[in-house]
């Protein structure tokens, strides 16, 4: 079965600590997408790549890091420098051109200890 | 700035009351507009996505129609099953992206 896979399910920080979030396509898409959701808001992107080893931060980067180093897996690192990283994040992927349609996976909820 | 607005916030609807979801979108170049159905606890799920005013598009209940300034979502006799939040999104050009900018949701209850 074609999708995204997202790890773990359920994800817990502890002050100063780097956690990363795990993404995984298998429909050769070449974009991936990275978007945190909070309640009564619209969902907000953090980074997104159109393209292996390239990515570009979007409207709330601050205090994330990406990587692309295969077509398949984009992770995601909230460091320490994110204040307020508790909210559910869902990672997306499209074909890249024109019209993207993306395709969402099942997401990730971090909490803070 | 590209915006999307989404009414109501939350709609209660009983069993076979069929009803319609909105999508107001101001964007600058439009290239897409999309549909998704979304669990509590769970990543949206795609339904449809509209290119152009007049376009419709349809999948069982479901009914999506666009204009050049908002979209519906029509409901036709729905069941409990279709109760979830309905997300709008609307795709324009930003440069070399095609960014992607997504309204607050419809919560939909329907009661048996």
């Amino acid at each position: 079965d074609g999708g995204i896979t997202q790890s773990p399910k359920y994800l817990f920080r502890k002050e100063g600590q780097n956690v990363t979030l795990s993404c995984e396509q298998n429909l050769n898409h070449d974009a991936m997408y990275w978007y945190r959701q909070d309640p009564g808001q619209g969902l907000r992107l953090i980074y997104y790549s159109q393209i292996v080893n390239d990515f570009q931060k979007g409207d709330i980067a601050e205090g994330y890091s990406v990587s692309r180093e295969k077509k398949e897996s984009f992770p995601l690192t909230v460091t320490s420098a994110q204040k307020n990283p508790t909210a559910f994040y869902l990672c997306a992927s499209s074909i890249r051109g024109a019209r993207e349609t993306q395709y969402f996976g099942p997401g990730t909820r971090l909490l803070v200890l | 700035e590209d915006q999307v607005t989404q009414s109501p916030e939350a709609l209660r609807l009983q069993e076979g009351e069929s009803s319609s979801l909105n999508c107001s979108y101001t964007v600058s170049g439009l290239r897409g507009l999309f549909w998704y159905r979304q669990d509590p606890g769970k990543g949206p799920e795609f339904l449809f996505t509209l290119y152009s005013a007049g376009e419709e598009k349809e999948k069982e209940r479901l009914k999506a129609t666009l204009t050049k300034k908002e979209s519906f979502l029509h409901i036709t006799a729905p069941k409990p099953e279709d109760s979830a939040t309905y997300l709008c999104a609307v795709q324009a050009r930003s440069g070399g992206y095609q960014k992607v900018t997504f309204g607050t949701g419809t919560k939909l209850q329907v009661i048996p």
